[in-house]
């Protein structure tokens, strides 16, 4: 089942936060977040697994709460760079039948103005 | 390091040709290969993926097949487009369920 993602467009101007979440009626093992610029693929930011950890990318990071089976990407003073539209994906288990595999997110699309 | 090479990068077809699209890996073994297709505006949808040679696992029922011939290499095929496969086709690959995806560039596929 896909994550829901919220919300679905934020624009900000450079220097401004945000704050997008994501959040899974299944449980989660895994959470991860990328980022597409219009036109090119996904790059790959972050992975969280299983076990409410933390993680930081410079003025990126973002938080994975398992027993909320949600998870949160936090961008601070954002940067023109920073625009694009990031996508959680998630497993629900570490192997198995899954091999990993992702389903992604709707999207959430960000534009930061100067 | 790790590459992932994708091709072509856009294709025009008619609806009812045949289609090809190739990905490969280099600089790791055994990788777990995924094809993704994103319509426009739209986020990623999962076709296919492979844990190993000649093992494939579909999602999506249609017209689309995949295939794994070798190690490295992930193949997306259809015997007759249709209009509604245009799209944005992203081949993927990770060492394991703990490790982020690596996209290759994409494959922007307009049916005509």
């Amino acid at each position: 089942q896909q994550p829901v993602q919220s919300p679905q467009a934020v624009i900000l101007r450079e220097g401004e936060d945000a704050v997008i979440n994501c959040s899974s009626s299944k449980a989660l093992y895994s959470v991860h977040w990328y980022r597409q610029k219009h036109g090119e693929a996904p790059v790959f930011l972050m992975i969280l697994l299983k076990g409410g950890e933390q993680k930081g990318h410079e003025k990126i990071s973002a938080s994975f709460n398992e027993k909320k089976q949600q998870s949160s990407l936090y961008l601070t003073a954002s940067q023109l760079s920073y625009s694009g539209t990031y996508f959680c994906g998630s497993t629900n288990n570490a192997g198995g039948t899954s091999y990993g595999k992702l389903t992604f997110g709707q999207g959430t699309i960000l534009t930061v103005h100067p | 390091s790790q590459t992932i090479h994708q091709w072509p990068a856009t294709l025009v077809q008619p609806v009812g040709s045949p289609l090809s699209l190739e990905c490969t890996v280099e600089g790791t073994s055994n990788p777990n290969l995924y094809w993704y297709r994103q319509a426009a505006g739209r986020g990623l949808q999962l076709l296919f993926y492979s844990v190993g040679i000649g093992q494939i696992s579909s999602e999506v029922p249609q017209n689309l097949s995949a295939s794994r011939p070798q190690d490295r290499q992930f193949i997306l095929s259809s015997k007759k487009l249709l209009l509604s496969d245009s799209g944005f086709y992203l081949c993927a690959w990770s060492e394991w369920t703990a490790y982020g995806y690596t996209f290759g560039s994409g494959t922007r596929l307009t049916v005509v």
